[in-house]
C-alpha cells in the first residue's frame, strides 16, 4: 500500500485564491520532504526541500513566498500555493526521504492535480 | 549544474519484443541511479535502482550501470502494450535524498 498520502489529488481553484496540498508520510517519519512541479510533458522539477522543525530550502527561481511550505511534524509536509495563477496549473508530487538509508527506494505521493482558471 | 540526459522518444516497440532506455548523467561523483515508470497523469513509481556497475537484473527489467562512460541504461524484455509509459532516469544529487531527473523517454509497446 501506500507509503505517502498525498491531497487533494486534483483541485480547480479560481485565480487569486490559495490552495494547500498535505503530504503524509504514513510508515516512517520524515524528517525530510522534497516537492516536486512537472509540467505537461515535462521532467519532474525539484521546488523545495522540506525539513521538519525548520525552514524548507528553496531552488533557484521558486519564489518562497508564493509557494509557502510547513513541516510542523514528522509526519505531515504541507505546501500552500498562495494567491494562484493560471500559469500555476501544474501537477505537484511530494516525495519521502527515507532517513534510514540513503540508498533506499524513494517514495512520491501520488500528486496534485492543479488547475488555476 | 547537474544534469541528467535521456532521449524523449517516443521510442516505439512491437510487443514481445527488447526495449532499451538510455541515460547519461553529469556528475561522476554520483553513485546512486534508480529508473522509474510514469504512467500519464500519475507520480513516478520506482521499478529499479543500481548502485554498482555491471547489470541487475528483476524479472524483466535489466539495468545496466557504466559509471566510466556515465551511462545508466534499462532493458525491459518481452515487452507487453502495459510497459507503455514515460521512464525517467534518476540520479542521486549529491545533497541527501535528493534526486535529479531526466526529462523521461515515452516508450509505446504495439500489440
Amino acid at each position: 500500500g501506500a507509503v505517502v498520502s498525498q491531497h487533494p489529488s486534483w483541485v480547480i481553484c479560481k485565480s487569486g485564491t490559495s490552495v494547500k496540498i498535505e503530504c503524509r508520510s504514513l510508515d516512517f517519519q520524515a524528517t525530510t520532504m522534497f516537492w516536486y512541479r512537472q509540467f505537461p510533458k515535462q521532467s519532474l522539477m525539484l521546488m523545495a526541500t522540506s525539513n521538519e522543525g525548520s525552514k524548507a530550502t528553496y531552488e533557484q527561481g521558486v519564489e518562497k513566498d508564493k509557494f509557502l511550505i510547513n513541516h510542523a511534524s514528522l509526519t505531515l509536509s504541507t505546501l500552500t500555493v498562495t494567491s494562484a495563477h493560471p500559469e500555476d496549473s501544474s501537477f505537484y508530487i511530494c516525495r519521502r526521504d527515507n532517513q534510514s538509508s540513503y540508498n533506499s527506494p524513494l517514495h512520491f505521493g501520488n500528486g496534485t492535480r492543479l488547475t488555476v482558471t | 549544474q547537474k544534469e541528467v540526459e535521456q532521449n524523449s522518444g517516443p521510442l516505439s516497440v512491437p510487443e514481445g519484443a527488447i526495449a532499451s532506455l538510455n541515460c547519461t548523467y553529469s556528475d561522476r561523483g554520483s553513485q546512486s541511479f534508480f529508473w522509474y515508470r510514469q504512467y500519464s497523469g500519475k507520480s513516478p513509481e520506482l521499478i529499479m535502482s543500481i548502485y554498482s556497475n555491471g547489470d541487475k537484473e528483476d524479472g524483466r527489467f535489466t539495468a545496466q550501470l557504466n559509471k566510466a562512460s556515465q551511462y545508466v541504461s534499462l532493458l525491459i524484455r518481452d515487452s507487453q502494450p502495459s510497459d507503455s509509459a514515460t521512464y525517467l532516469c534518476a540520479v542521486d544529487g549529491g545533497s541527501q535524498g535528493n534526486l535529479i531527473f531526466g526529462k523521461g523517454t515515452k516508450l509505446s509497446v504495439k500489440p
